[in-house]
Order: C-alpha cells, then sequence, then structure tokens
C-alpha cells in the first residue's frame, strides 16, 4: 500500500492570490499519478495524470509537475478565483496489483475569498 | 453523454438487509472501480475489476461483494450490512492510462 500524504490540509487564499500544494509519495513502486478536483456535493474531476519523471500539464490557470525521484509533485494554482474552491486529491498508482490500485491522499481543501 | 452512473443516489436500510448499489458506464471502459468515503480517511478503494469476469480486492473490500458479468456495469453488493458501512460510495471507470472518470455517488446509512 503507498502513503500518500498531502499538504496543507486546507489553505484560505484571497482571490487575485497564486497558491500551490503539495503530494507525497514513496518513490518506490511508483506507475501513476493523479490529481483530481472535487467540489461539494459532485464528485471528483480528473485533472492530471502524469507517469513520468519531470512531467508538466497545464489545465488553463491550473498546472502540475512531478518528481518521480524524490517522490512528490506540486499543484500550482495562478491567480485563485472563488470558483477554484474545492477539495484538490491526488492519487497515485503503483506496479502492485497490474498497477490498478489507486490510493488518495487526503486532500488539499481550498477556499478562495473574493 | 459519456458519464458514469449509479443508483441509488440516496439509501437508508436497516443492520442485515441486503442490498445493491448499482453501477454502469456507457464508455467502453475496461477498469471500474469502487470507492468509499469517509471523514477523515479519504478515498479508500473497496474493489476494482480490469475487465469482464476479473475483480479484484482493494484496501478495505470486507463485508462488500462485486460482480462484473457485462462491461458496463459493476455492481456493489452489502450481503448483510453494518452500521461501519455508513459511508458515501463512488463509482469510477477509466481506459487503460488514462484518467478515471466517477459517477455521481451514493449516500449509504446503515441503521
Amino acid at each position: 500500500i503507498l502513503n500518500v500524504e498531502q499538504s496543507p490540509q486546507s489553505l484560505h487564499v484571497q482571490e487575485g492570490d497564486s497558491t500551490n500544494f503539495t503530494c507525497s509519495f514513496p518513490s518506490s513502486n511508483f506507475y501513476a499519478l493523479h490529481w483530481y478536483r472535487w467540489e461539494t456535493a459532485k464528485s471528483p474531476e480528473a485533472l492530471f495524470v502524469m507517469t513520468l519523471n519531470g512531467d508538466e500539464k497545464k489545465k488553463g490557470r491550473i498546472s502540475a509537475t512531478l518528481n518521480t525521484k524524490e517522490g512528490y509533485s506540486y499543484l500550482y494554482i495562478k491567480g485563485s478565483q472563488p470558483e477554484d474552491s474545492a477539495t484538490y486529491l491526488c492519487a497515485t498508482r503503483g506496479f502492485n496489483n497490474a498497477g490498478n490500485m489507486l490510493t488518495f491522499g487526503g486532500g488539499t481543501r481550498l477556499m478562495v475569498k473574493p | 453523454e459519456a458519464q458514469v452512473t449509479q443508483n441509488p443516489r440516496y439509501l437508508i436500510t436497516v443492520t442485515g438487509k441486503k442490498l445493491t448499489v448499482t453501477c454502469s458506464q456507457n464508455m467502453n471502459h475496461e477498469y471500474m472501480s469502487w470507492y468509499r468515503q469517509d471523514p477523515g480517511l479519504g478515498l479508500r478503494q473497496i474493489y476494482y475489476s480490469m475487465n469482464v469476469e476479473v475483480t479484484d480486492k482493494g484496501d478495505v473490500p470486507e463485508g462488500y461483494k462485486v460482480s462484473r458479468k457485462e462491461k458496463r456495469n459493476f455492481p456493489l453488493i452489502l450481503e448483510s450490512p453494518s452500521p461501519n458501512q455508513t459511508s458515501l460510495y463512488f463509482c469510477a471507470s477509466r481506459l487503460a492510462g488514462t484518467e478515471q472518470f466517477f459517477g455521481p455517488g451514493t449516500r449509504l446509512t446503515v441503521l
């Protein structure tokens, strides 16, 4: 079982601020990392899937980087807006069970104040 | 519209009364999974399936069964529900190597 940790647990920022948070995971047995955005009363929505060391992905104002050697991924939000308020989840897949088991971190709850 | 659907969305039941939560996807995905979400514990995988008739245990399979007789359906069965199975359940599906799509969730309360 992979231990996936996210920090901080929660974050309050002002509209317009840029922010970032971290997902840490054991670097051994790594296969892929997923980031999800989860709004209250909705289901998690996929943001990125990353597999290679040094991967960088971008979707609008949100981007993510991956360092598989040291076991971390950063998610960045540029110019936060109130609609970015959500819980951001990361999840990793390892080579055990043919990479089919996803282990989730506890999430970072972001609140953007107007 | 490509989607994962779950039914029911809300269910209140009593201890020991067998129930099934259905999950269906229309994207021809091979992989399907069930998760439960509990406060402070995050999303935990219950069971997953790589294809028809191929299922395997996740992190917390005790008290649950699944079946995958058709590619599109992956029902979650609680033979004898107990109060510790009160939770929010998500079904999800994906193609190999791609992002996962989640269903809308089923909130289950076992009294």
